[in-house]
């Protein structure tokens, strides 16, 4: 058990809709980051927050956003939902966002379907 | 940007045999680190092992080492003496040091599905 904690494991939707991923780090964790798992684009580094400030983007749709909250849970929204957005969404933490000795712990991440 | 590349999509190995799983990597790039992360049919995604650019010695995890070769932008995973529960798709990832204006992005490869036989 990494102690990152993501809700919902599964999540079933129709084109069009708008959904919540929820995750919530280790304890002590001030970094989240939400990653992509398709398979035709593979693993994507979507977006990094410290402490509820954003701090990168990677390869994230303007359909999608994402914030952490005080309490530093994080939830990233994807809405207008398309057939191509399944995929597993992974949401990681780290304790230190300066990229020094840095090691990510995933949750078991939420497999989207759009149906 | 950095690019990493996995060209084994599927390798297999017996039970208590060796194997490595290579890797290659592009960046520009001194300062760095490289992972392989193991993700198990439960989809978990696992640390398997890290190696700090700056650092020549190469890693070791029990039974897991790599062979880093920072000229030739080189990083192979060495599973010795698997086990069923090494069956796993391996992940090669890459992570530039000190971005904290990028964020810690990690870049992965595309993987290999490693398959460990009786």
């Amino acid at each position: 058990d990494s102690g990152v904690t993501q809700t919902p494991k599964h999540l079933i939707t129709a084109t069009g809709q708008r959904v919540t991923l929820r995750c919530s780090p280790r304890s002590g964790d001030l970094s989240v980051y939400w990653y992509q798992q398709s398979l035709d684009q593979g693993l994507q580094f979507l977006i990094h927050y410290y402490n509820g400030e954003e701090r990168a983007k990677g390869n994230i749709l303007e359909r999608f956003s994402a914030q952490q909250f005080p309490d530093l849970h994080s939830e990233l929204n994807l809405s207008s939902l398309e057939l191509g957005d399944s995929a597993l969404y992974f949401c990681a933490s780290s304790e230190d966002p300066w990229g020094g000795n840095e090691k990510l712990f995933f949750g078991s991440g939420t497999q989207l379907s759009v149906l | 940007a950095q690019t990493v590349t996995q060209s084994q999509p599927e390798m297999s190995v017996q039970e208590a045999e060796t194997v490595t799983l290579s890797c290659t990597y592009d960046t520009s790039e001194n300062n760095y680190y490289l992972f392989w992360y193991k993700q198990p049919p439960s989809r978990q995604m696992i640390l398997v092992i890290r190696q700090e650019a700056y650092k020549q010695q190469n890693a070791t995890e029990n039974r897991f080492s790599v062979n880093f070769q920072k000229a030739a932008k080189s990083f192979s995973l060495k599973i010795s003496d698997s086990q069923l529960g090494d069956t796993a798709m391996y992940f090669c990832a890459f992570m530039k040091q000190g971005a904290w204006g990028g964020g810690n992005k990690l870049t992965f490869g595309t993987g290999t599905q490693l398959k460990v036989e009786l």
